[in-house]
């Protein structure tokens, strides 16, 4: 998987509780994201990094906040987990610049559900 | 509408059978087209790419874009089981991130 590890890979959690979900890359890629995975929906971004300490929002940001203080870790955390937000999520990294930018190398995901 | 529309299929197909997987856009701005592969439970893995339009072949594997139908394709000639799985499209402006399609589904029976 391109030396990304995601932890945890799984994780029940109850209603109401914050999660935090970790992304770690061993590529010294500049970029990172994180994606939702649901059945009739695909892969939706939610945040994305373009460098420590410089993030932006994607598709689904609601109830979603994510940071990043080193290259190689990029941390996605729901402030207080909802059932909606039970979902496999996925980081991914790509290097920058032209064609590299858009080639996503993805982590193995994360399986969360919330009850 | 979405940006990119993709069938999810289920498509099931005997062995050795040539797969056709399409995706259609609106976004005229696209410029970077990708194919990933994605296994039960596991994380996507990127299977072809192509910038703008043309074909791109690799092994039994050939992309094709036409850019002005906006239309992308995904061939895979002498399909095999081990080709079983979900096929994700995705594009890109290349100054935005990638927009992927829903996937297909694929099921090569032997």
């Amino acid at each position: 998987d391109a030396g990304i590890t995601q932890s945890p890979r799984h994780k029940v959690t109850e209603t109401g509780t914050p999660v935090t979900l970790r992304c770690h890359q061993t590529e010294n890629h500049r970029y990172m994201y994180w994606y939702r995975q649901d059945p009739g929906h695909g892969l939706r971004l939610i945040h994305y990094s373009y460098g420590v300490k410089d993030t932006d929002k994607g598709e689904v940001s609601d109830g979603y906040s994510v940071s990043r203080s080193k290259t190689e870790d990029f941390l996605l955390t729901l402030e207080s987990a909802t059932s909606s937000q039970t979902s496999v999520y996925f980081c991914a990294i790509s290097e920058s610049g032209g064609l590299a930018y858009n080639e996503q190398f993805f982590g193995p995901g994360t399986r969360l559900t919330v009850l | 509408q979405k940006e990119v529309e993709q069938d999810p299929g289920p498509l099931s197909v005997p062995e050795g059978a040539i797969v056709s997987l399409n995706c259609t856009y609106s976004n005229s701005a696209f410029q970077y087209f990708m194919w990933y592969r994605q296994y039960s439970r596991k994380g996507p893995e990127l299977l072809m790419y192509t910038y703008s339009s043309g074909n791109k072949e690799d092994g039994r594997f050939t992309a094709q874009v036409d850019k002005s139908s906006k239309y992308i394709s995904l061939f895979i000639r002498d399909s095999q089981p081990s080709d079983s799985a979900t096929y994700l499209c995705a594009m890109s402006t290349g100054n935005t991130p990638l927009v992927f399609g829903k996937g297909t589904r694929l099921s090569v029976i032997a």
